[in-house]
């Protein structure tokens, strides 16, 4: 498998505009997580999946914030309209709960955006 | 709710030196407990996991780190620093409780590995 992959890896943008991050998690996988890297903030878990239903959105930042798993193949995270606050890396993970707690969630490579 | 606190935002070690980077819990139960590194415009990896199974854990290049109930800790030790061990290292606890099932990360510790 070629792990979780994210595009773009870059994205600027002007502020006002839509952000639309997406994210393809490792074939088999029931669990998928977003989350945000600042450095004033550090790792915050924006939202998790479970077989493609949100779980837990209480990260989300505010209602500008959307993220959908239309299927177990595909999420995305957008963003409307984007503010400079919002600059940051976007990290997707997966994981397999396998009938256990202690699996890991394996990351994407990350999508830094910036919003001018 | 569970929580980790990792203690020093930048370690500074020598090469050839034993790096050790500190994790502290919070959970009323026995947690699941990991380690991921990144590295500079990377994504995290797993260098280690906590599976109940013992309580010293090896993981990838050499790290391991010691799971201890009594102290509430989970810290992270290589006996001989190496260069290309500089990164940022993050120790994450994953809820047992209901159905949730992410993990929650430490603030990171950058570990800086001088010549």
């Amino acid at each position: 498998d070629a792990g979780v992959i994210q595009s773009p890896r870059h994205e600027v943008t002007e502020m006002g505009q839509e952000v639309t991050l997406r994210c393809k998690p490792i074939s088999g996988h029931d669990y998928l997580f977003w989350y945000r890297q600042t450095m004033m903030r550090g790792l915050e878990l924006l939202i998790y999946f479970n077989n493609n239903v949100p779980i837990d959105d209480s990260g989300m930042p505010e209602d500008r914030f959307s993220a959908k798993m239309p299927n177990a193949s595909f999420s995305t995270l957008k963003i409307q309209p984007s503010e400079p606050r919002d600059s940051a890396v976007y990290f997707c993970a997966s994981s397999s709960d396998r009938g256990t707690l202690n699996t890991e969630a394996f990351f994407g490579q990350g999508t830094r955006l910036t919003v001018v | 709710a569970q929580s980790v606190t990792q203690l020093g935002s930048h370690v500074s070690v020598s090469e050839g030196a034993l790096v050790l980077l500190r994790c502290n819990y919070s959970s009323s139960v026995p947690p699941y407990l990991f380690w991921y590194v990144q590295y500079p415009n990377q994504g995290l990896q797993l260098l280690l996991k906590y599976t109940s199974a013992a309580t010293l854990v090896k993981g990838i290049n050499d790290f391991e780190a010691e799971f201890k109930k009594s102290e509430t800790s989970f810290h992270l030790t290589k006996p001989s620093a190496h260069m290309s061990d500089a990164a940022e290292y993050f120790c994450a606890v994953r809820r047992t409780s209901g159905s949730a099932r992410q993990l929650t990360f430490g603030s990171g510790t950058q570990l800086t590995v001088l010549p």
